[in-house]
């Protein structure tokens, strides 16, 4: 089945300081990718997603890169706040309607 | 206000003891889902649904069973709990018909299974 993980289960960024969280997939066929995010205590918030027909793509101070060469997508945070403190979690799609998640990665942000 | 429901949110159980864990959403939408998610596992799809009366097995749906009477109910029922089902459950939505697009989790429940 489809594989999917996460290069680093904790990041430490300063404040202010660019955060960038990798995933990685095995499944060429992979179709949809989408981050989301979660606080503690809370159920998963969507942040941003991209199909494959695409290799970027801009939220509001988050990045979105796919590189499908290196079956590679990352997640990158403008200017980190306290408030990006959370598990980023990567997921796809492989070509159905089965939503497939990674591990996560715990974003801790220093002041 | 436009949310994803469910309850219980804490719930604590014996072996065998069939239990149901119901959810809601608002939305109108039309593609419902259930996830576990454990310690160093991350979510893992448990059931989704398309449709009313259309429901389909996700990467870990033994033990588990769902129906998909009314658009808006989605319930997971475990006929007999196993203390390996003990988990946080999160219920989802989303208007798209399939895997794609943004779904909205409700606040989870947790489980434990003695």
């Amino acid at each position: 089945g489809e594989s999917v993980g996460l290069h680093l289960p904790t990041l430490s960024v300063q404040e202010g300081d660019n955060s960038i969280i990798n995933c990685a997939y095995s499944n060429s066929a992979s179709d949809y990718f989408i981050w989301y995010k979660q606080e503690s205590g809370k159920g998963p918030q969507f942040i941003i997603d991209i199909r494959s027909n695409m290799d970027k793509r801009q939220g509001q101070r988050v990045t979105v890169l796919l590189n499908k060469t290196v079956k590679h997508l990352s997640l990158q945070i403008a200017a980190t706040q306290p408030g990006d403190s959370a598990v980023y979690f990567c997921a796809l799609t492989g070509g159905g309607n089965k939503l497939t998640f990674g591990t996560g990665t715990q974003l801790k942000v220093e002041l | 206000e436009a949310q994803v429901t469910q309850n219980p949110r804490y719930l604590i159980t014996v072996t065998g003891k069939k239990l149901t864990v119901t959810c809601s959403q608002n939305m109108n939408h039309e593609y419902m889902s259930w996830y576990r998610q454990d310690p160093g596992l991350g979510l893992r799809q448990i059931y989704y649904s398309m449709n009313v009366e259309v429901t389909d097995k996700g990467d870990v749906p033994e033990g588990y069973k769902v129906s998909r009477k009314e658009k808006r109910n989605f319930p997971l029922i475990l006929e007999s709990p196993s203390p390996n089902q003990t988990s946080l459950y999160f219920c989802a939505s989303s208007l798209v018909t399939s895997g794609m697009g943004e779904q909205f989790f409700g606040p989870g429940t947790r489980l434990t299974v003695l």
